[in-house]
Order: C-alpha cells, then sequence, then structure tokens
C-alpha cells in the first residue's frame, strides 16, 4: 500500500526554466515531509523538509509547497540546471506513531535538464 | 552530516547462500536503519538498528530472513538470508540526522540474486 506517490516517473525541463516534482500522499497522520536526491550508484543525498505547521519551505533555488488539505506537496527548483538532473524523491513520516522514524519513500521522479 | 560507506558496494550472490552487509558512520549516531529498494519500486524501511538491543523490524520483514547487528553507536551489519532471486536490490543504511526525521544514506549496497 503505497501511501506516498509520485505520479510522474519523469520529467524534462530546459535549463533556466522552473521544475516542479509533485509529490501526494494518502496518510493525514504525516506530519514531517522530506525531497531526497538520488544519482546513479549513489545512496539518497537529503535535499529538503517542511514540518506540517509550515506551508512553505525555502533553500536556495529549492522550495518546497505544503498542502495540507489536498495531501499534496510540490518540490520547485529555479532556475534548474544540468546538475539536478537526477531521481527525486519525496518521503514523508509520522513523528508520533510506533515507527516514528520510519520515512515512507515515493517511486521517485527522474528529472533530466536540458542545455 | 554524517559520512556513511558500505561493503561491499555491490555482489553477485547464487540463490541458498547469504550476504552480510555493513555499515560504518563517521561519527556516533543513536538512530540507524536499514532499507531496500526493489527494481522499480520506493525504498522501503527493513528495520532500525538498535545499539545494544534487538533491531525493531517493519512488517513483512523478519529477523530470521534479515538479521541485524549494532555492536557499537558506530557500525551495524544486515545479512540476507537463504537469497532468493526476489531478494535482488538495492540495500542502504542510514542514520538519523540533525532534524527528527531527516536521515542520511549510505551509497548503497547492489545486491543481484541468481
Amino acid at each position: 500500500d503505497q501511501q506516498v506517490k509520485q505520479n510522474s516517473p519523469s520529467l524534462s525541463v530546459q535549463e533556466g526554466r522552473i521544475s516542479i516534482l509533485n509529490c501526494d500522499y494518502t496518510n493525514s497522520m504525516f506530519d514531517y515531509f522530506l525531497w531526497y536526491k538520488k544519482y546513479p550508484a549513489e545512496g539518497p543525498t537529503f535535499l529538503i523538509s517542511i514540518s506540517s505547521i509550515k506551508d512553505k519551505n525555502e533553500d536556495g533555488r529549492f522550495t518546497v509547497f505544503l498542502n495540507k488539505s489536498a495531501k499534496h506537496l510540490s518540490l520547485h527548483i529555479v532556475p534548474s540546471q544540468p546538475g539536478d538532473s537526477a531521481v527525486y524523491f519525496c518521503a514523508a513520516s509520522d513523528s508520533n506513531s510506533n515507527s516514528g522514524y520510519a520515512l515512507n519513500f515515493g517511486k521517485g521522479t527522474s528529472l533530466l535538464v536540458t542545455p | 552530516s554524517a559520512v556513511i560507506s558500505q561493503k561491499p558496494s555491490r555482489d553477485i550472490c547464487q540463490r541458498g547462500t547469504s550476504l552480510t552487509i555493513q555499515c560504518q558512520v563517521d561519527s556516533q549516531v543513536t538512530m540507524m536503519f536499514w532499507y531496500r529498494q526493489q527494481p522499480g519500486q520506493s525504498l522501503t524501511l527493513i528495520a532500525t538498528a538498535n545499539q545494544g538491543s534487538e533491531a525493531t523490524y517493519e512488517s513483512g520483514f523478519v529477523i530470521d530472513k534479515f538479521p541485524i547487528s549494532r555492536p557499537n553507536l558506530t557500525f551495524s551489519t544486515l545479512t540476507v538470508s537463504n537469497m532468493s532471486p526476489e531478494d535482488s536490490s538495492i540495500y542502504l543504511c542510514s542514520v538519523g540526522g540533525g532534524l527528527a526525521n531527516e536521515q542520511f544514506f549510505g551509497p548503497g549496497t547492489r545486491l543481484t540474486v541468481l
């Protein structure tokens, strides 16, 4: 039962434009959301996170938006660069559950930024 | 963030055998985790490796199949026992970071079972 869904397996964006990666979740108890970036043959790298008490968190070119009523979050990358080409994973956790530290991951979206 | 290494980085094994994967962290950490990523799937938490006590397994994973050791605060091992082709996956260890739910991952071990 996939509680975190990334419905776009791939996305192609031109360099300099905005990349928008989407993520939906089904568990209303999730209260912490994270984005990871993964290059081939490497482990996922933490990118940015957001707590459920916020609706936006920004870090340089990366901004994450959270819409709790829609159970939806998105990652915006502006401007996109070729080095951003990677697989992006959305993850969520319920800090009050027995497995409070367990991260529930989506299947990932492969982003390609073309020059 | 912590620097995490895993050994081996990849292996090809015969069915019925076992493989032990090592995870080493460059600093002491309280929380260590083991994940699996099957081909085309998301990362799935196998268990939380607890120092000085038995690991805590997620639903669908059992100690007999995935025994875990955590002898100290910088090291853990995951054994994949009696392997079958369905165990072909990337296995990753992670550690808890500065924030409560932030985790940092090792480079992964790519396992192929023939």
